[in-house]
This record gives structure tokens, C-alpha cells and sequence, in this order.
């Protein structure tokens, strides 16, 4: 069965400092893999996805994630993080079956 | 911009009562899902419909059943209401043509339900 490891459950970063989140992802074929964001009591919004092609993803609000076949990875990286980014970052894997999500990492932005 | 929209943010009922939550989408998409989220443990699929009266159990359907009437309209309902289904349920929808897990997922704002 297809699974989704999101390993830090919580993270504190200060503003202006850069930000990886990490996921790693179970399935062996090449997978369909989603970072979701939640700001607190919304629903979750995508920031970007990873089909095939380039194995670097630029998303909205300036997060890119990087594929890694080797690791099972595809980790998700800004260079600067703002106070609004404080939220629950969930990565996600699809496919031929239903999306599967990590737990998901608190992401605390100090000023 | 796709628009999905639950019918409550928050709820108290008691626990036996019978709860019906509602979802509805814009966009003319095909698939529509119901989750529920729950600290610790991400989000968990309840039901999901690729079509019009049709529904597809998730990973923990017991307890819940769904209705699809009309393509945008997505309910679940809790026959009987217990304590163990407080929780925020979040409903998305997705394009069609191509299998759920293949495609964006657009969530609404979600509905708090807290069962005393």
C-alpha cells in the first residue's frame, strides 16, 4: 500500500530564513506527488505537483520541491520564508488509486 | 477560480441525532470527496463519487453515507451521530477524465463538528 512519511511534525523557522520540508513517498512506479498547504481553519491549497518531466517544480508563493527517484523523495523548499506562511504543509502521492497524504508538518514562523 | 462550499464551518449536534453536511462546487467537475482530518493523523478518505449516484467507499466509511443527486451537490451524512465523529470534514472535487489520485484536488473551507 501506497505511503506518505512527512518526518518533522512540527517546524520553527525565523522570517527571512530558508525552509526544506521533507516527505518521502512508498510507491514504486513513477508517482503523482502534491505538497498542499492549510492555513489555520481553511481548507488546503495546492502549491504545486510533480507528474513527470523536470524533476524541479516551481509552485505558487515561491515553494519549489525537488523529485528525487534515488531517495523516494520530494521535498519542499522556499528561500525565504514570510510570516504567511505559517500553516500545515501536507505532501501527497497519487496514482491508480486515492490520494494518499503524509500527516502533515506545522511550519511556526518567528519574526 | 474553482469555488467549494460547505454548508457550516462549525456544528454541535448530540450525540443519535442524525447530521447531514453539504458540499457544492462550481466548476462542473466530475469527482467529488469527503475526508476527515484529525490531529495526528492527516486526512483520511470517507467516500468519494466519480458520477452522478454514484459513491465509492474510502478508507473509513463506517458509520457515514453519502448522497449525489446533482453533479455539484455532494452530502455525507452521519446516520447516528457518536462523540468518536468529532472532527473537521473537508470536502474537494477534482476535474474527471482521469483518475482521482492523478488530479488537483480543490478543497473547501471545511466543516468543524464537534458531537456531545
Amino acid at each position: 500500500a501506497q505511503s506518505v512519511t512527512q518526518p518533522d511534525i512540527h517546524i520553527t523557522v525565523s522570517e527571512g530564513a530558508s525552509l526544506e520540508l521533507r516527505c518521502n513517498y512508498s510507491y514504486g512506479a513513477t508517482p503523482y506527488l502534491f505538497w498542499y498547504v492549510q492555513s489555520p481553519g481553511q481548507g488546503l491549497q495546492l502549491l504545486l505537483k510533480y507528474f513527470s518531466g523536470d524533476t524541479l517544480v516551481q509552485g505558487i508563493k515561491g515553494f519549489e520541491a525537488e523529485f528525487k527517484r534515488s531517495q523516494s523523495s520530494f521535498n519542499l523548499r522556499k528561500p525565504s520564508v514570510h510570516w504567511s506562511d505559517a500553516a500545515e504543509y501536507f505532501c501527497t502521492q497519487g496514482g491508480s488509486e486515492k490520494l494518499v497524504f503524509g500527516k502533515g508538518t506545522k511550519l511556526t514562523v518567528n519574526p | 477560480d474553482v469555488k467549494v462550499t460547505q454548508s457550516s464551518r462549525y456544528l454541535v449536534k448530540r450525540t443519535g441525532e442524525k447530521v447531514f453536511l453539504e458540499c457544492v462546487q462550481d466548476m462542473d467537475h466530475e469527482n467529488m470527496f469527503w475526508y476527515r482530518q484529525d490531529p495526528g493523523l492527516g486526512l483520511r478518505l470517507i467516500y468519494f463519487s466519480y458520477d452522478v449516484k454514484m459513491k465509492e467507499k474510502g478508507d473509513i466509511p463506517e458509520g457515514y453515507s453519502v448522497s449525489r443527486e446533482k453533479k455539484e451537490r455532494f452530502s455525507l451524512i452521519l446516520e447516528s451521530a457518536s462523540t468518536n465523529q468529532t472532527s473537521m470534514y473537508l470536502c474537494a472535487s477534482s476535474l474527471g477524465g482521469l483518475a482521482g489520485a492523478q488530479e488537483t484536488q480543490y478543497f473547501g473551507p471545511g466543516t468543524r463538528l464537534l458531537v456531545l
